[in-house]
């Protein structure tokens, strides 16, 4: 069946600008959760959704972070006014719940690879 | 102090050898436990949940010590392929996994 699918595989962008990346979860999967891996770093869990709500936030790197997700399905998460330091790989995986013994195992989309200028 | 640590390797194995990695986690509220295989380039795939009881899948095996807040991975007559990098995830409720940096595993003809 298909898996969680990404959107762009790369963007390379000039600092500054605004990005947009998509998240297209796996059909049927309720909990959505995006991170971050940098050159040489370990994955850096940012934010998760559970539905359409976002419980807790404060694991994005700063307020030019923002993600949002609609009808329960895709998610897009926007960096403002990006900057060189946000160059990472962005990952984004879904589970059929957020907890829940058998059902929070997390399955892992292509990513994008940003490359700010 | 990190909450989820691994040996970073690399380990340099010879085809057919066994290899065993550990991780340690801090927070002892954890509550489930995975370790998933990172090829070059690529995204992390789920190699095993990891149960108390511990779980076997093939020439692989993952236990839990909950007591000294560890897991560990063990292959088992290794093959070529099974040269990757192997993170350990530990989760603590309804959020994210906190994954360790990973251990670099190379296995040699």
């Amino acid at each position: 069946g298909a898996g969680v699918s990404q959107s762009p595989s790369n963007k390379v962008t000039e600092k500054g600008k605004d990005v947009e990346l998509r998240c297209d979860p796996i059909s049927g999967h309720t909990a959505l959760y995006w991170y971050r891996q940098s050159l040489g770093q370990g994955l850096e869990f940012l934010i998760y959704f559970q539905g359409n709500s976002a419980p807790d936030k404060s694991g994005l790197p700063s307020d030019r972070f923002s993600a949002e997700r609609t009808g329960g399905s895709v998610s897009t998460l926007t960096i403002q006014r990006t900057q060189q330091e946000d160059s990472a790989v962005y990952l984004c995986a879904s589970s059929l719940s957020s907890s829940g013994h058998g059902q929070e195992t997390q399955y892992f989309g292509p990513g994008t690879r940003l490359l700010v200028l | 102090r990190k909450e989820v640590e691994q040996d970073p390797g690399p380990f340099n194995v010879p085809e057919g050898a066994t290899v065993a990695f550990n991780c340690t986690y801090s927070n002892s509220a954890s509550q489930s436990f995975f370790w998933y295989r990172q090829d070059c380039r690529k995204e992390p795939k789920l190699l095993m949940s990891v149960y108390s009881s511990g779980n076997e899948d093939g020439r692989f095996t993952a236990q839990l010590n909950r007591a000294s807040q560890y897991i560990s991975l063990l292959i088992r007559d290794s093959k070529l392929s099974d040269s990757a990098t192997y993170l350990c995830a530990v989760k603590g409720g309804a959020d994210g996994l906190t994954f360790g940096k990973g251990t670099h595993l190379i296995i040699q003809p």
